[in-house]
Order: C-alpha cells, then sequence, then structure tokens
C-alpha cells in the first residue's frame, strides 16, 4: 500500500507571497491533519479534515487555510508569507487509532 | 493547559546498553498515547498507540508503557540503526487527527 505523498518536497519563497501544498493520504484513508514543524516549537497542530470539512483547528493565524477533496486529498494554503513560516510541513492520515505522517514539505522564506 | 514533555531531550548510549525515555503528559480525557520515531529530513514513523494505563506493546528491541501520568519507551540493547529523534503524542479528545506532541527525544547510539 502506497504512503502518504506530499509535494512538493521543497519550495522556496518570498515573503509576502502564497503558497498550496499538497497531499495524497494512504488510500481508503479519509482522515488529513496538517503539522508544522520547526526546531524551537517542535509539531504543532494545523487542522485536521474528513470527507471535505475541517474537524478541528490549531492556533494559527488565518493566513493558514485548508480543504478536503471529494478523493481525500487535501491541500493547505499560506498566504502572505512571513519569515517565520519557514518550516517542515507535515501532513498525516488516519485510521483507526493510527496516524500515518508523509516525508513533509520544506518550505524556505527569504 | 494541555502539556506533554519529554525527557531526557537528548540521549547518547553505547550500542547495547539499555534505557527509557519518558513522556509525561498533563492533558484532560487522554484517548490515546502514540510514539513516534523521526529520522533528520523525513515524517515521523508510527511505531505505538496505547490506550489505557497499564497497556504494553513491543517491537523489535523497543517496548512502550503507559501509566495514568507518564509513557516510558524502553529501549534494549540498542544498535546504531536505533539512532533517531523519538516523540510522543497524545490524542486528548475530539477527533484522532488533533494530537499534541512532545519535543521529543534525540537518541544517538555510539557503536
Amino acid at each position: 500500500k502506497a504512503g502518504v505523498t506530499q509535494t512538493p518536497r521543497y519550495l522556496i519563497k518570498t515573503r509576502g507571497q502564497q503558497v498550496t501544498l499538497s497531499c495524497s493520504p494512504i488510500s481508503g484513508h479519509r482522515s488529513v491533519s496538517w503539522y508544522q514543524q520547526t526546531p524551537g516549537q517542535g509539531l504543532q497542530f494545523l487542522f485536521e479534515y474528513f470527507s471535505e470539512t475541517q474537524r478541528n483547528k490549531g492556533n494559527f493565524p488565518g493566513r493558514f487555510s485548508g480543504r478536503q477533496f471529494s478523493n481525500s486529498r487535501s491541500e493547505m494554503n499560506v498566504s502572505t508569507l512571513e519569515l517565520g513560516d519557514s518550516a517542515l510541513y507535515l501532513c498525516a492520515s488516519s485510521f483507526s487509532g493510527e496516524q500515518y505522517f508523509g516525508p513533509g514539505t520544506r518550505l524556505t522564506v527569504t | 493547559e494541555d502539556q506533554v514533555t519529554q525527557s531526557p531531550e537528548a540521549l547518547r548510549l553505547q550500542e547495547g546498553e539499555s534505557s527509557s525515555l519518558n513522556c509525561s503528559y498533563t492533558v484532560s480525557g487522554l484517548r490515546g498515547l502514540f510514539w513516534y520515531r523521526q529520522d533528520p529530513g523525513k515524517g515521523p514513523e508510527f511505531l505505538f498507540t496505547l490506550y489505557s494505563a497499564g497497556e504494553e506493546k513491543e517491537k523489535e528491541r523497543l517496548k512502550a508503557t503507559l501509566t495514568k501520568k507518564e509513557s516510558f519507551l524502553h529501549i534494549t540493547a540498542p544498535k546504531p540503526e536505533d539512532s533517531a529523534t523519538y516523540l510522543c503524542a497524545v490524542w486528548h479528545g475530539g477527533s484522532q487527527g488533533n494530537l499534541i506532541f512532545g519535543k521529543g527525544t534525540k537518541l544517538s547510539v555510539k557503536p
């Protein structure tokens, strides 16, 4: 079974731009969560989608948004990028008590 | 405030030297506790889920245990390939997709 895939793997953007990251969950998994990982804060929950509906949201500004499509694929968008948004963005899909992560997208904001 | 604390932050072991990593939590309504392994530049790899105090799970040289306040990840006779950052996360209510993570323990095993 294929794992969670994320694209792109690496991204360099300029402050003020916006970015869209994509995540394809494991086949059959309907829950997709997004996390931000930085050396200082560790892994922090952004939001979770289930059957195209946002089920939970973490404490991040409204510049961070997401959506889920009918095939369970998910995208997250960050608008008006700030230097502090540089991080590894991880997507995870869940099923029956286990959450599996993708390899992440490394975003660098300059 | 819900919180997950892992200790130590870093641990250096000689190959074959067994030890334990700690994950303590203060959350209301714990529904599950997860352990992950993360290698540099990669996403976390799922290891275990524990649901209730007294539960234990094993996988190769790793054994995870859970009490009402903390969880331990015991590493028996570690090998250099066990070197990684080990993350603990709790599912504290609501949907399973919202986990609170500790900052991790970076384990180095020297041959």
